[in-house]
């Protein structure tokens, strides 16, 4: 449960309002991830990075906006965002991509 | 493009009846197949996988099978409790770019009824 940590759980924030929301993990993996998660829709993979290298970018908006300092922790900027961005934003790590990815418990984003 | 469906979307079962889910994938070079539950308020959380060279793994009350040549998975759990009820997500990796991914199912709502 404590493997992969976010923050906050919750935000709300105005379609002019910048944000970020942030990921660590404490497994020593070397990938980290960036999904969203609507209703009735599968997991979308938004970024990956490995070894702090963005490997890859799923085609999102660039009000999405990742940043990844080190291997153990990843950050998503959040500007100018829609209400239909809102959803819950997972984070998740590997050891290698994509092998057994662990979650973190999300962070339940409303756009207003 | 790449594409991982899975069957049924709900699934009702009286305590102690065994819950079986489906899932089916599009990429033939996929290796590595996992299955997450994600709780209410929580993130998926990973409780059995299996790769292309086994058919099938077991772990306590829950198993997973895999044809290769069919191109579909599923996931097997027996003796039901009422703590299994969750969102069961299937998963297939996919090799494509500079990044080798999973490509996650819509997921199955799991009720077991005490």
């Amino acid at each position: 449960e404590t493997g992969v940590t976010q923050t906050p759980r919750h935000l709300v924030m105005g379609m002019t309002n910048k944000k970020s929301l942030k990921c660590e993990q404490h497994l020593g993996h070397n990938a980290m991830y960036w999904y969203k998660q609507s209703a009735k829709k599968p997991l979308e993979l938004m970024f990956v990075y490995n070894f702090k290298e963005q490997t890859e970018n799923n085609s999102v908006p660039s009000r999405f906006s990742p940043e990844c300092p080190n291997s153990s922790h990843l950050f998503l900027h959040l500007h100018t965002l829609q209400p239909e961005d809102s959803a819950l934003y997972l984070c998740a790590s590997s050891q290698d991509t994509p092998r057994e990815q662990y979650f973190g418990p999300g962070t339940r984003l409303t756009v207003t | 493009g790449e594409n991982v469906e899975q069957h049924p979307s709900t699934l009702s079962v009286q305590e102690g009846d065994s819950a079986v889910i489906k899932c089916t994938y599009s990429d033939s070079a996929s290796n590595y197949f996992p299955w997450y539950k994600q709780e209410l308020g929580k993130g998926p959380q990973l409780i059995i996988d299996i790769r292309s060279n086994v058919g099938e793994k077991k772990d306590q009350r829950i198993a997973v099978t895999l044809n290769k040549t069919a191109k579909h998975f599923s996931l097997h759990i027996t003796e039901t409790q009422p703590e299994d009820s969750a969102v069961y997500f299937c998963a297939a990796s996919f090799y494509g770019g500079a990044t080798n991914k999973l490509i996650f199912g819509t997921g199955t709502l799991l009720a077991v009824q005490p």
